[in-house]
């Protein structure tokens, strides 16, 4: 079993929609939970991390992680065709991500 | 943000040539970096951790021989890919973190192929 499982997606929705990304892990170890978006062909970048159980919300994007059942999302809100990505969960301990395998959003306008 | 860069962005090579792949932290030292190793549609793989003045730890798994790693500086960090063959033909990507920091600055990948 992976420590880390990430919803597989592909996930298709039109411009505007809400949408929820979703991981979960079984090591109760990690200690920050981040959030990087990737687009073909390039390496990723850092959209939000965090943590504590909770949210937290950067302008369209929110974070929101739940310790106790081990489980992660992050819900952007009226997406938009630049937001067509893959999003990737990497769990933290001790300095070392762990990633998910991505979700790959589309936008359609 | 951090900027990392990686050099070449893109080789092509025969199969059975070495190939070297460059890592820099451009504004700020690195005494650790990452290397990741991506196939399509799949996510990172972490290869190895490559440690300034010691040597590359190394995950299970990753032949240490056939992916050569030098942290020669603060700022660079090598992966030599040796004696390569197709199934090495993959998307490497590198990470630094600051020190103190948990978020890591990816570089902009390499896409090698072995023909």
């Amino acid at each position: 079993q992976k420590e880390v499982e990430q919803d597989p997606g592909p996930l298709s929705v039109p411009e505007g929609a809400i949408v929820s990304l979703n991981c979960t892990y079984s090591n109760s170890a990690f200690q920050y939970f981040m959030w990087y978006r990737q687009y073909s062909r390039k390496g990723p970048e850092l959209l939000m991390y965090t943590y504590s159980s909770g949210n937290k919300e950067d302008g369209r994007f929110t974070a929101q992680v739940d310790k106790s059942s081990k489980y992660i999302s992050l819900f952007i809100r009226d997406s938009q065709p630049s937001d067509s990505a893959t999003y990737l969960c990497a769990m933290v301990n001790a300095g070392k991500s762990t990633f998910g395998d991505g979700t790959t959003l589309t936008v359609k306008p | 943000g951090a900027v990392v860069s990686q050099h070449p962005s893109r080789v092509i090579c025969k199969s059975g040539t070495s190939v070297k792949i460059e890592c820099r932290s451009l504004d700020f030292q690195a005494t650790t970096m990452f290397w990741y190793r991506q196939f399509p549609k799949q996510s990172l793989m972490l290869m190895a951790t490559s440690n300034e003045g010691s040597k590359a730890t190394y995950e299970q798994g990753v032949e240490k021989d056939k992916f050569l790693i030098n942290h020669a500086s603060l700022t660079l960090s090598t992966l030599t890919v040796t004696s390569a063959h197709p199934e090495d033909s993959s998307f490497y990507i590198c990470s630094a973190p600051i020190a103190g920091e948990y978020e890591q600055y990816f570089g902009p990948g390499t896409r090698l192929t072995v023909t």
